[in-house]
């Protein structure tokens, strides 16, 4: 069964580093997102991405963050200068529709 | 305010023993409610989408309804591998997006041999 794939699935970084998470979605799906999720708290939506452009993107999703699709295959969340608050569960979704979202395994960042 | 709410928090029921988990909804123009399962440490796990009101989606021992301000999922029979935390999401149409998903806290439930 198709799935999304992310890298890594764990990481450790300082306050202040960049950080680069990765995403492969599902390959025929047209839709990507990304959502967070602080240990304990509710999954919230950060950006959609449709046709090589941000299509929503929520107020978490601010200047710190950006997305991008660098090549056919990979989608990657780019999070500048973090913070200690920044420490969550990040999931990347695709969906061929808007219909089906699947979300992959999640990668956890610890800043540190 | 939330505009998700999902109850209870936490079920705990014996192997067996049917119940039904609940989802109440404040957006208007709903274009979809979805239902997930989430393991601990793990991403969420599509179930079904509901899009209107009286539709109902059943998978496994589990059934999913929608009315107009709530969905409801149906545990029948529940085995201990249904053990997880379940998630409820909204997703509405505004400004010609496709729509992001609201979710709600989630519902653990544990379910005991």
């Amino acid at each position: 069964e198709p799935e999304v794939t992310q890298t890594p699935s764990h990481q450790v970084t300082q306050m202040g580093q960049e950080v680069i998470l990765r995403c492969v979605p599902i390959s025929n799906h047209l839709y990507f997102y990304w959502y967070r999720q602080i240990l304990g708290q509710k999954v919230e939506f950060l950006v959609s991405f449709y046709n090589n452009e941000i299509s929503e993107k929520s107020e978490i999703f601010d200047d710190q963050f950006s997305v991008e699709r660098p090549d056919g295959s990979n989608f990657t969340l780019k999070i500048r200068s973090t913070k200690l608050e920044d420490s969550a569960m990040y999931f990347c979704a695709s969906s061929e529709s808007s219909n089906t979202i699947y979300f992959g395994e999640g990668s956890w960042l610890t800043v540190v | 305010e939330d505009q998700v709410t999902q109850s209870p928090e936490a079920l705990r029921l014996q192997e067996g023993e049917s119940s039904s988990l609940n989802c109440s909804y404040t957006v208007s123009g709903l274009r979809g409610l979805f239902w997930y399962r989430q393991d601990p440490g793990k991403g969420p796990e599509f179930l079904f989408t509901l899009y209107s009101a009286g539709e109902e989606k059943e998978k496994e021992r589990l059934k999913a309804t929608l009315t107009k301000k709530e969905s409801f999922l149906h545990i029948t029979a529940p085995k201990p591998e249904d053990s997880a935390t379940y998630l409820c999401a909204v997703q509405y149409l505004y400004g010609g997006s496709q729509g992001n998903l609201i979710f709600g806290k989630g519902t653990k439930l544990s379910v005991k041999p």
